[in-house]
């Protein structure tokens, strides 16, 4: 299986400040077809998860333009440019590259 | 309106067996490559089982042979079906939806807790 590692695992931010979550998968995560099946999912607080990030650094519908992932092979970030209090949650890295598809083990965002 | 609702969790004995419904509206489940990912109390997040739409089905070491999944085209449902169940298995279950190789749509959950 694939192992995700996210850091940090806690993220405590200031509103109106950046924050950062790095991923690493244990082997890349580059498909047979040419494509890297990273997404971002965020979880609120007693919500089920929501896509915000898929195939490494493509917004999902409706996503705000200060999310935004980056990276490469096994390496991978998603940035949130401008924390707002509607960010708090946990967030979480995931593979879909290799069936059993894998997780991150949550990084959470709280506000400072 | 897109979305996806679970029914069928709740309160079950040790080794017992319990069957999770995915009701679909505004889309077909078999035309797509539909999951079911579950959450301990507390913990990360886990996918037990997908089937694609060819109905080719795979599952997690940690429930092979014990859960199975299906799907009822006429319904449009999309089921698990839970045996031989342990205490590991509490957890809410979600329905979520594969497209372009993301998740893209997720069901709130139903929580199955596995006590003796």
């Amino acid at each position: 299986d694939i192992v995700m590692t996210q850091i940090p695992l806690s993220s405590p931010v200031t509103l109106g400040q950046p924050a950062s979550i790095s991923c690493r998968s244990s082997q890349s995560l580059v498909h047979s077809d040419g494509n890297t099946y990273l997404s971002w999912l965020q979880q609120r607080p007693g919500q089920p998860p929501r896509l915000l990030i898929y195939k490494i650094s493509n917004r999902f519908s409706g996503v705000p333009d200060r999310f935004s992932g980056s990276g490469a092979g096994t390496d991978f970030t998603l940035r949130i440019s401008r924390v707002e209090a509607e960010d708090v949650g946990v967030y979480y890295c995931t593979q879909t590259t290799q069936f059993p598809w894998t997780f991150g083990q949550g990084t959470k965002v709280e506000i400072k | 309106e897109v979305q996806l609702v679970e029914t069928g969790g709740g309160l079950i004995q040790t080794g017992g067996s319990l069957r999770l419904s995915c009701a679909a509206s505004g889309f077909t489940i078999s035309n797509n490559y539909m999951n079911w990912v579950r959450q301990a109390p507390g913990k990360g997040l886990e996918c037990v089982s997908v089937i694609f739409s060819d109905g080719s089905t795979y599952y997690a070491d940690s429930v092979k042979g014990r859960f199975s999944v299906s799907r009822d085209k006429s319904r449009n449902r999309l089921y698990l079906q839970m045996n031989s169940l342990r205490a590991e298995d509490t957890a809410v279950y979600f329905c979520a939806r594969l497209l372009g190789w993301s998740f893209d749509l997720w069901g709130r959950g139903t929580l199955v807790t596995v006590s003796s």
